[in-house]
């Protein structure tokens, strides 16, 4: 199975801050990459699909990049609203694997 | 609008079995692949199991291969997971998602609570 290694665990930062969020696969994936944002006590939601489009309705703040094993999640101008846990997701092959998850929260 | 809606929760016993649905809305069904993807009480999210648009292909996660079965009815727009054999780690909140690869549409998710 392909490993996703996110990082880091957790996250405090302050409003209108950027932030990054990343994720090392244990092989090349070849940008098979996604991006979720997880409210609590809410379903996971689409922000990011092969590495770099971002999904219909997603606020432009949030981007993401990288290749080969390497990808990143990253939201400009941080908003109260973006505090979530973030999780990554390899489908290169059919055995799709997250990443640990990040979770946010403001400073 | 899209809508995903699980059902099936419950509290069994280790060793029983369980079937879960999914009744689809929205968009249509039959053109997307399916998924089951659980989450532990605060844990991360795990994929556990693919069903091709047609039926024609099924992925299993390592944790469930064997135990769980993935089927799907497009006439009635509904995703399906029977599982059995079920064990405490089993416990989690299941969610169905649609899609191959990323995963664009989420269910609300249904607690399988596994305990004796």
């Amino acid at each position: 199975d392909i490993r996703m290694t996110q990082s880091p665990a957790s996250l405090s930062a302050s409003l209108g801050e950027t932030v990054n969020i990343e994720c090392l696969a244990s092989e090349d994936i070849y940008s098979d990459l996604a991006w979720y944002q997880q409210k609590p006590g809410k379903s996971p939601q689409l922000l990011i699909y092969n590495a770099n489009s971002l999904q219909n309705g997603v606020p432009s703040r949030f981007s993401g990049s990288g290749s080969g094993t390497q990808y990143s999640l990253k939201i400009n101008s941080l908003q109260s609203e973006d505090v979530a846990t973030y999780f990554c997701q390899q489908y290169n092959n059919y055995l799709y694997t997250f990443g640990a998850g990040t979770k946010l929260e403001l400073k | 609008e899209v809508q995903l809606v699980e059902s099936g929760e419950g509290l069994v016993q280790p060793g029983s079995s369980m079937k879960l649905s999914c009744v689809a809305s929205g968009f249509t069904f039959s053109n997307y692949g399916m998924n089951w993807i659980r989450q532990a009480p605060k844990k991360g999210l795990e994929w556990i199991a693919l069903i091709y648009y047609d039926s024609s292909s099924k992925y299993y996660a390592d944790s469930v291969k064997g135990r769980f079965t993935i089927s799907r009815d497009n006439s009635k727009n509904t995703l399906y997971l029977e599982m059995n054999s079920l064990r405490s780690e089993d416990t989690a909140m299941y969610y169905c998602a649609g899609g191959t690869g990323w995963f664009a549409y989420w269910g609300q998710g249904t607690l399988v609570t596994v305990s004796s």
